[in-house]
């Protein structure tokens, strides 16, 4: 039931875009986007219910696509902070158990 | 800064022995979440507590064990402790039983030798 995320890493150039993907086998309540720095705790991104709707923050958006059960996380133009590990949670139901995805480790580099 | 605070931050102790990891949610918050980070492994859920009951268990070996208290902290408790449980363990706090946004605690850093 855990999610799987792919590219399981990736390198990117300053001001190069990438896509995350987060794949379910199961049907999705929610999908959810942290992101971990080396060292550091996991920081809340963003939540997406079901619905399709995509969602933004600052450079770093997301979409949910229900039907395919899976969701992509979408960062434009990185910047060197946008390095780290980003996991997505999903969820099943409200309130259902949360499984954290295989993670995505992202380097970004001058 | 979360506000979950986690004590302490690193552990070392030896293989059989029996450790006690503590967490204090935000203020407000009612759901505690504990969570196992291994290198190769992610983050695995391990328990999560409302208000004082537990609500949701992961993959949580029988050795292992965890409470919240009345005044809403939370203890993990992990015995017999093996080489394969050295690992960061998170807490994370939410306002509700359901996952909408967690915050993080900055983690215990368990070595066992």
């Amino acid at each position: 039931q855990q999610p799987v995320q792919s590219p399981q890493a990736v390198i990117l150039r300053e001001g190069e875009d990438a896509v995350i993907n987060c794949s379910s086998s199961k049907a999705l309540y929610s999908v959810h986007w942290y992101r971990q720095k080396h060292g550091e705790a996991p920081v809340f991104l963003m939540i997406l219910l079901k619905g399709g709707e995509q969602k933004g923050h600052d450079k770093i958006s997301a979409s949910f696509n229900e039907k395919k059960q899976q969701s992509s996380l979408y960062l434009t133009a990185s910047q060197l902070s946008y390095s780290g590990t980003y996991f997505c949670g999903t969820e099943m139901g409200a309130g259902n158990q949360f499984y954290f995805g295989t993670g995505t480790s992202l380097t970004v580099i001058p | 800064d979360s506000g979950v605070t986690q004590t302490p931050k690193h552990l070392i102790t030896a293989t059989g022995q029996r450790v006690t990891l503590r967490c204090s949610p935000r203020s407000g918050d009612l759901s505690v979440y504990w969570y196992q980070q291994s290198l190769d492994q992610g983050l695995q859920f391990l328990i999560q507590y409302y208000n004082g009951e537990e609500r949701a268990k992961g993959n949580i070996l029988e050795r292992f064990s965890a409470q919240q208290f009345p005044d809403l902290h939370s203890e993990l408790n992990l015995s017999s402790l093996e080489l394969g449980d050295s690992a960061l363990y998170f807490c994370a706090s939410s306002p509700t039983t359901g996952y909408e946004k967690l915050f993080f605690g900055s983690g215990t850093q368990l070595s066992v030798l």
